[in-house]
C-alpha cells in the first residue's frame, strides 16, 4: 500500500476562495482523521470518521470549515471561504479499528492564502 | 482526558542512549501510551505504544512506571536522523480513535 495520500502537496489560495483537501486513506482502514498544524498551535485534531462517518467534529474552527467522506477510500476537507489565518499544514492520517492500533500520517497539504 | 507534560528541549549526542521523559499522572487503567515523532516537514510517524508492560521494537523502547504515572521513550543508539519532535500521547478514554498531540519534545541530536 503507498500509505495515506493527500493531495495537493502545496495550495496558495486569495482570500475568500473555496479550498478543497483531499485525502486516500490506507485501505482497510477504519477511522480517518483531519489535523492541522500550525507553529502557535502545534497539531490540532480537527475531525475523525469512524467508517465514513463523522465521529467528533468539535475541533472544526468554525462554519467555514467543513468535511466529508462519501466512501472508504476517500475524504475532502473544505473551506470557504477561506482566510489567512487558516494558512497551516493539514495532515490526514488513517487507522485500523483495533483499540491500540497506530495511526499513518500523510505528508500534509501546506496551504498558503494571500 | 489524560493529559501528558515533557519537556520542551533536549540534546543527545549521536551514538548515545537518547532517554525522553513523560509524565501522565491522570492516566486511566485502560490508557494506553502512545509515542510518536515528526521529523521537519514530514507527518508524524508511530514509533510505539505500551499500556503497562514495557515494550520494544526496531526504532526504540518504552519504559512505563508501575503506576503508569510516567513514561520513559529510549532511543538506543541516537542518530542524526533521529533529530526530530516527539510526543508522548496518551489515548482518550473511551474512545478507540482519537489521539491528541501535545507540545512535544524537540530532540537535538549532535555529533
Amino acid at each position: 500500500d503507498a500509505g495515506v495520500i493527500q493531495s495537493p502537496r502545496h495550495e496558495v489560495t486569495e482570500m475568500g476562495q473555496e479550498v478543497t483537501l483531499r485525502c486516500k486513506p490506507i485501505s482497510g482502514h477504519d477511522y480517518l482523521f483531519w489535523y492541522r498544524q500550525t507553529m502557535m498551535r502545534g497539531l490540532e485534531l480537527l475531525i475523525y470518521f469512524n467508517n465514513n462517518v463523522p465521529i467528533d467534529d468539535s475541533g472544526m474552527p468554525e462554519d467555514r470549515f467543513s468535511a466529508k467522506m462519501p466512501n472508504a477510500s476517500f475524504s475532502t476537507l473544505k473551506i470557504q471561504p477561506s482566510e489567512p489565518r487558516d494558512s497551516a499544514v493539514y495532515f490526514c492520517a488513517s487507522s485500523p479499528g483495533d483499540f491500540g492500533a497506530e495511526a499513518f500520517f500523510g505528508q500534509g497539504t501546506r496551504l498558503t492564502v494571500v | 482526558d489524560a493529559k501528558t507534560t515533557q519537556p520542551p528541549s533536549m540534546d543527545c549526542a549521536e551514538g548515545r542512549a537518547a532517554n525522553l521523559p513523560c509524565n501522565h499522572s491522570t492516566i486511566s487503567g485502560n490508557e494506553y501510551v502512545y509515542w510518536y515523532r515528526q521529523i521537519h516537514s514530514q507527518g508524524p510517524q508511530y514509533i510505539i505504544h505500551g499500556l503497562k508492560n514495557n515494550e520494544t521494537n526496531e526504532m526504540a523502547s518504552l519504559i512505563i512506571t508501575e503506576d503508569r504515572k510516567s513514561s520513559t521513550l529510549i532511543l538506543p543508539h541516537a542518530t542524526l536522523r533521529d533529530t526530530a519532535v516527539y510526543y508522548c500521547i496518551v489515548r482518550v478514554s473511551g474512545n478507540t480513535g482519537k489521539l491528541i498531540f501535545g507540545q512535544g519534545t524537540t530532540l537535538q541530536v549532535k555529533p
